[in-house]
């Protein structure tokens, strides 16, 4: 059975970097059916794509974060990261990693999500 | 870039079916998927590709998908249908995820 599991510190300071590990249990990273995502939720509000990434490297970022997002992937460690530079308190939220089913995106396994909170 | 709206808030009364929209141009032609959240925990992928279920979603969650409207119903609600529902869809125009705003479902 898939798992995913975030990792990473749950305080960030304002203008540093927000990095985020995802471990995929369960099943290979290298999958040819499925993409590995990103989905931010800020308190209160609605579910937000960051961004998606494939075994190979290959990545689609949403445009209103794009200049400051990194996704990549660790084949050999089953597992894939975020990272999200020079955050502001409306960076605050929790996130979530999921597997996306290819083709239509459909994310069907999800992580127990993690709180990060921008914060000096 | 797309948009798909929901309404914020349905209410339905237990044993009753409960409908939740999802509206977007020409909607029809994209693959539809909802997820059930319910608070403090990760969105549940409830159906996928329009009308298809998970494996262990009850039949009483179904989907559809036509014209401008793609429509979540739950048959026989319980009061732990209770959650916030959304709709995502993938836009190949801008290579974006889109999710709609969220619908909160309460069980009156």
């Amino acid at each position: 059975q898939l798992q995913l599991q975030e990792s990473g510190p749950g305080l960030v300071k304002p203008s540093e970097t927000l990095s985020l590990t995802c471990t995929v249990s369960g099943g290979s990273i290298s999958s040819s059916t499925s993409y590995w995502g990103w989905i931010r939720q800020p308190p209160g509000k609605g579910l937000e794509w960051i961004g998606n990434i494939y075994y190979s490297g290959s990545t689609h970022y949403n445009a209103s974060l794009k200049r400051r997002v990194t996704i990549s992937v660790d084949t050999s460690k089953n597992q894939f990261s975020l990272k999200l530079s020079s955050v502001t308190a409306t960076d605050t939220a929790v996130y979530y990693c999921a597997s996306v089913r290819r083709p239509h995106y459909a994310m069907d396994v999800w992580g127990q999500g993690t709180t990060v909170t921008v914060s000096s | 870039s797309y948009v798909v709206t929901q309404p914020p808030s349905v209410s339905v009364a237990p044993g009753q079916s409960a409908k939740i929209t999802c509206a977007g141009n020409n909607i029809r032609s994209k693959s539809l998927h909802w997820y059930q959240q319910k608070p403090g925990q990760a969105p549940v992928l409830v159906v996928y590709d329009d009308s298809d279920r998970p494996s262990g979603i009850p039949e009483r969650f179904s989907g559809s998908n036509s014209g401008n409207t793609a429509t979540l119903t739950i048959s026989r609600v319980e009061a732990g249908d209770e959650a916030d529902y959304y709709c995502q869809v993938w836009d190949s125009y801008s290579d974006h995820v889109v999710f709609g705003g969220g619908t909160k479902l309460t069980v009156l």
